[in-house]
């Protein structure tokens, strides 16, 4: 069936410096991937996405990359902040059906 | 607030018991999904409706049940509950199927006694 594999499952980086978290998908079909940020105790919510026919979108200091081929895609956040410390779940529809499958989710620490 | 409203926001019942979960998506969004999130856990998918119409589903077990009804609130049903059964449950509504952004609740949290 349908998974999406993130990692890593915990990531700490020194406030300033970039992060980036990695996620394959199986079904060749998908063609939509967002990524949402959930903080402690709070919803998750959608920070960026990426569709098939785009390679990479940047957003401020977000930026997400597709490789269609490896079915791989990435998130690359670059000068983190403290408020930059959360969980990052990406996700992979618009497959034969309806679903939108996350992955396990990367715990984000920003490091002072 | 993003507009998905769920009830109740913390639930405790005893192992056995039934309780039924309820989501009313954002306006004009015609799709619900449902996720269980436990403890240091991804977002599991459970089951997803169009329009009144069950689309998807995921690992869901057989205890659980869900409809849409026709003004498009949702109810999850979860039956003969298990200590197991403890985690977060959230719903999530878009205006589309499976693509575009999905709008979250604030969660149940259900603790299974």
């Amino acid at each position: 069936g349908e998974n999406v594999e993130q990692h890593p499952s915990t990531l700490s980086v020194q406030e300033g410096d970039s992060a980036v978290i990695k996620c394959t998908y199986s079904d060749s079909a998908s063609n939509y991937f967002p990524w949402y940020k959930q903080e402690l105790g709070k919803r998750p919510q959608l920070i960026i996405d990426i569709r098939s026919n785009v390679g990479e979108k940047k957003d401020q200091r977000i930026a997400v990359t597709l490789n269609k081929t490896a079915k791989h895609f990435s998130l690359h956040i670059t000068e983190t902040q403290p408020e930059d410390s959360a969980v990052y779940f990406c996700a992979a529809s618009g497959m034969r059906d309806d679903k939108i499958i996350f992955g396990k989710g990367t715990r984000l620490h920003i490091l002072p | 607030d993003s507009g998905v409203t769920q009830t109740p926001k913390h639930l405790i019942t005893a192992t056995g018991q039934r309780v039924t979960l309820r989501c009313s998506p954002r306006s004009g969004d015609l799709s619900v999904y449902w996720y269980q999130q436990s403890l240091d856990q991804g977002l599991q998918f459970l089951i997803q409706y169009y329009n009144g119409e069950e689309r998807a589903k995921g690992n869901i077990l057989e205890r659980f049940s869900a409809q849409q009804f026709p003004d498009l609130h949702s109810e999850l049903n979860l039956s003969s509950l298990e200590l197991g059964d403890s985690a977060l449950y959230f719903c999530a509504s878009s205006v589309s199927r499976g693509e575009g952004e999905a709008f979250f609740g604030q969660g149940t949290r259900l603790t299974v006694v």
